[in-house]
């Protein structure tokens, strides 16, 4: 079972549509991570969230932590092909100083 | 900045063999992670080290895997005997300092397949 679990697992969408990915838990985060991953490659850091409700914007991106730091979203604006990936978030608890547990990730498809 | 640099990118070996990979993280980093990846999943944290300290192991790193980082530097992380089940994606990540809001900056991960 999952630490974290991330909905959907996948997700197919024209370019210019928005779309919404959620990281879900029942344990509190101290942070959270954002990452996406492209094929063949490793992951790469989007965002980090510590504050519960807190909220980020990184271009066409919005992330949220939730108010009780057990969830977060992420949201896409006018998605384009270039943001098409896995996308993954990562926590780490309040009683780990450096080991963060990954969801199983959303696999975005944007199309033309 | 070169990155963080896994090597071999590829690695195809018989089952029972023994193999070993290494991570050069950025220079600096003083927190290094191994994780593992398998199809459509997300990476599994394996261990950290924060220098030359290995500081925690998941129960998935068994008797087989071995991890080191002798000097705070360079790691490798060593299987032995090898398994069908240990194919998957080995990723490396280094940051530069304690605490959740340090990224991790991930190297491209070395692929393994057992025959």
């Amino acid at each position: 079972t999952q630490l974290l679990e991330q909905s959907p697992q996948f997700l197919s969408i024209q370019e210019g549509e928005n779309l919404t990915v959620y990281c879900n838990s029942s344990s509190v985060f101290s942070s959270l991570q954002w990452y996406r991953q492209e094929p063949g490659e490793g992951p790469v850091l989007l965002v980090t969230v510590v504050t519960g409700g807190e909220v980020k914007k990184l271009k066409r991106l919005t992330f949220q932590f939730g108010d009780a730091r057990k969830d977060s979203s992420l949201h896409i604006t006018a998605a384009q092909p270039g943001d098409t990936g896995l996308y993954l978030c990562a926590g780490l608890t309040t009683d780990s100083w450096g080991k963060f547990q990954f969801g199983a990730g959303t696999q975005v498809v944007v199309t033309p | 900045d070169t990155g963080v640099s896994q090597d071999p990118r590829h690695k195809i070996t018989k089952r029972g063999q023994n193999v070993t990979f290494r991570c050069d993280p950025i220079s600096e980093h003083n927190r290094l992670y191994w994780y593992r990846q398998t199809l459509g999943q997300g990476p599994e944290f394996l261990t950290y080290f924060q220098n030359e300290a290995q500081l925690e192991k998941s129960r998935l790193l068994s008797d087989r895997f071995s991890a080191e980082r002798p000097k705070g530097s360079f790691s490798t992380l060593e299987i032995q005997r090898t398994e069908q089940g240990d194919s998957a994606m080995y990723l490396c990540a280094s940051s530069p300092g304690t605490g959740g809001r340090q990224p991790q900056h991930f190297g491209d991960g070395t692929r393994l397949s057992i025959l």
